[in-house]
């Protein structure tokens, strides 16, 4: 595995709280956007999707919102727990079947 | 359901050394993606199998990178000869289909250093 980069955007949140990780994604034509969590030394993990024909989707404790207009994405992590530390990826689909990833954001959580 | 597993987990080589990593997808799924993510940059897309074929390879950096999926299962990423820029960790990810939208299912990674 890895450690996660140095150099990352980061955002600190106090246990409890809500997150909030932005992502703008660069092609206006991509057609599916996910989120990956990516923890030290391990690969990412998928937390939830979003196609473009959807503003908004809910998972457990996560919400993922759509704005094709602004092409900007973001994931809300509700009640925000130590384990939600990790290195954040957005990730868009066009072109077939590749999926160009963001750089990446670093959540961390103070107890 | 064993995931995505890869070997080695960490390499350390010298510049000019032939490095191969290797990939076992998650049974039955016949695409298979290698991704990489140099000095905790984006993670950027090197190539997709469809079963032994080789889809897209438009992500390969160079000549210096040779992918195979002999039979379609697994997969190998030789890197040779190895230069100072290639290191950062290698990562695998496998998918069942080519559905509207597919969650690709990553493993932990080839941690490749390059001395």
């Amino acid at each position: 595995g890895e450690s996660v980069g140095l150099h990352l955007p980061t955002l600190s949140v106090q246990e409890g709280d809500n997150s909030i990780i932005n992502c703008a994604y660069s092609n206006s034509a991509s057609d599916y956007f996910i989120w990956y969590k990516q923890e030290s030394g391990k690969g990412p993990q998928f937390i939830i999707d979003i196609r473009s024909n959807m503003d908004k989707r809910q998972g457990q404790r996560v919400t993922v919102l759509l704005n094709k207009t602004v092409k900007h994405l973001s994931l809300q992590i509700a009640a925000t727990q130590p384990g939600d530390s990790a290195v954040y990826f957005c990730a868009e689909k066009y072109a077939g079947n590749m999926l160009t990833f963001g750089g990446g954001t670093r959540l961390m959580v103070k107890p | 359901e064993a995931g995505v597993t890869q070997f080695p987990s960490h390499s350390v080589i010298e510049k000019g050394q032939t490095v191969t990593l290797r990939c076992d997808p998650i049974s039955g799924h016949d695409n298979l993606y290698w991704y990489r993510r140099v000095m905790g940059k984006e993670i950027k897309f090197l190539l997709h199998f469809v079963k032994e074929s080789k889809q897209d390879e438009s992500g390969m950096p160079n000549n210096r990178f040779l992918a195979e999926r002999t039979g379609g299962t697994y997969s190998t990423l030789k890197v040779q000869p190895a230069e100072l820029e290639d290191s950062g960790v290698y990562f695998c990810a496998s998918s069942q289909d080519l559905g509207g939208g597919e969650k690709l299912f990553f493993g932990s990674g080839t941690q490749l250093s390059v001395l």
